[in-house]
């Protein structure tokens, strides 16, 4: 059974470095999307992407994040210079369709801040 | 605003029937879902309600839905110690992109 994958699985970072997080969706699936969860808290949606651009995105995806499907096959989400507060579990999701299309999750990247 | 409210806890002896409680406030959302984490794993999608259903049933699975009192319900019967799993309620608001928002997540605890 096709399933989205993520690396790392864990990654641990010093402040104010770049991390990249990627993902492979399913093969035939049009629509991405990145989510966190703090530990302890709840999943939060990030953003979603579609036809190569973003479709929504949340008040928490500021300026220091971006996203960018640059081959046919990964999906990216990229922390420009992370803060102590960016630790957290980061899950990729895919779907064929948008609204009504269930979203399949990848296992998540464990991101540590120092 | 968007909001999704579970309870944090459950726990149940195997064989019993576990239900597990959702409330959300979006009254657009089209569709509601049930995921499942087991410990150091994804989101696994369990089942999902269109919002023009009261219930859907699948397998051991039941899923009650009152739209009035935006209340969601899980019940999973004859629960077997597999079952023990975070337990999230989403809900997926009208044209936002497919953004799902989630609940908490209920940690179902089987004993023996």
């Amino acid at each position: 059974e096709p399933e989205v994958t993520q690396t790392p699985s864990h990654q641990v970072t010093q402040m104010g470095q770049e991390v990249i997080l990627r993902c492979v969706p399913i093969s035939n699936h049009l629509y991405f999307y990145w989510y966190r969860q703090i530990l302890g808290q709840k999943v939060e949606f990030l953003v979603s992407f579609y036809n190569n651009e973003i479709s929504e995105k949340s008040e928490i995806f500021d300026d220091q994040f971006s996203v960018e499907r640059p081959d046919g096959s990964n999906f990216t989400l990229k922390i420009r210079s992370t803060k102590l507060e960016d630790s957290a579990m980061y899950f990729c999701a895919s779907a064929r369709g948008g609204q009504v299309e269930t979203q399949y999750f990848g296992p998540g990247t464990r991101l540590l801040v120092l | 605003g968007e909001d999704v409210e579970q309870s944090l806890f459950l726990s149940v002896r195997e064989g019993d029937s576990s239900v597990i409680n959702c409330t959300y406030t979006d009254s657009s959302s089209t569709y509601l879902y049930w995921y499942k984490q087991e410990p150091g794993a994804g989101l696994q999608l369990l089942t999902y309600i269109f919002s023009n259903m009261d219930m859907k049933q699948d397998q051991r699975l039941t899923v009650l839905l009152n739209k009035k009192d935006k209340h969601l319900s899980l019940r999973i019967a004859d629960t077997q110690t597999g079952d023990s799993a975070i337990y999230f309620c989403a809900e997926s608001p009208y044209n936002q992109g497919g953004k799902l928002i989630f609940g908490q997540g209920t940690e179902l605890s089987v004993k023996p």
